[in-house]
């Protein structure tokens, strides 16, 4: 059974970092592309970057470009995100998700879902 | 950006109803559309890939369904657990996009 448990959220000023953790388990972690998807509070869901299953090559959304950082280590099944610059805007609970691809780049069909950590934003 | 418009934001039914909820894509998509259930409190689950494939543990009562660049999902004899937010995603073009989600409430 797949399991995807996010940690790592919490409450934060504008323009400081955050480090977002994701504990994979219950599947070859290192075959799949993974992802980080955010809900901001009454909004719909956002992309926000994928990393390949080796690591290789990462993408993201405008709206993060530059400021986050995605990274995994596939010795201890786990994913991260690096979160700098915060702004309000980036408040939302963020989403761990497995990419339904096995070990060829993203399709970014997202098939698991962890619960999401709340990352709030505010001075 | 494709833009995915979803309709409706609130759809009220009750226990036994059919309901539809639709998903237009600009510009079209081919069939790389999923949809996504979000209940309260738990992880948001995928319910349908390629427009129409239920994924494996859904129940069959869910289906979907394209007409050009129009998605449809439909739930018929709706459940109690049913009751969730409905979202739409595009996965043929980078970077992929969500619809604004439908409360079934």
């Amino acid at each position: 059974q797949v399991q995807l448990v996010e940690s790592g959220g919490g409450v934060v000023q504008p323009g400081t970092s955050l480090r977002l953790s994701c504990a994979a388990s219950g599947f070859t972690f290192s075959r799949h592309a993974m992802h980080w998807v955010r809900q901001a509070p009454g909004k719909g869901l956002e992309w926000v970057a994928a990393i390949w299953h080796d690591g290789t090559k990462e993408y993201y959304a405008d709206s993060v470009k530059g400021r986050f950082t995605v990274s995994r280590d596939n010795s201890k099944n786990t994913l991260f995100l690096q979160m700098q610059s915060l702004r309000v805007e980036d408040t939302a609970v963020y989403h761990c998700v497995r990419d339904w691809q096995i070990a060829a780049g993203a399709i970014y069909y997202f098939e698991d879902w962890g619960q999401g950590t709340l990352v709030t934003v505010s001075s | 950006d494709i833009q995915m418009t979803q309709s409706p934001s609130l759809l009220s039914a009750s226990v036994g109803d059919t309901v539809t909820i639709t998903c237009r894509a600009s510009p079209g998509i081919g069939n790389w559309l999923a949809w996504y259930q979000q209940r309260p409190g738990r992880a948001p689950r995928s319910l349908i890939y390629a427009s129409s494939t239920l994924e494996s543990g859904v129940p069959s009562r869910f289906s979907g369904s394209i007409s050009g660049t129009n998605f449809t999902l439909t739930i018929s004899s709706l459940q109690p657990e049913d009751f969730a937010i409905y979202s739409c995603q595009q996965y043929d073009t980078f970077p992929p996009t969500f619809g604004g989600g439908t409360k079934v409430e």
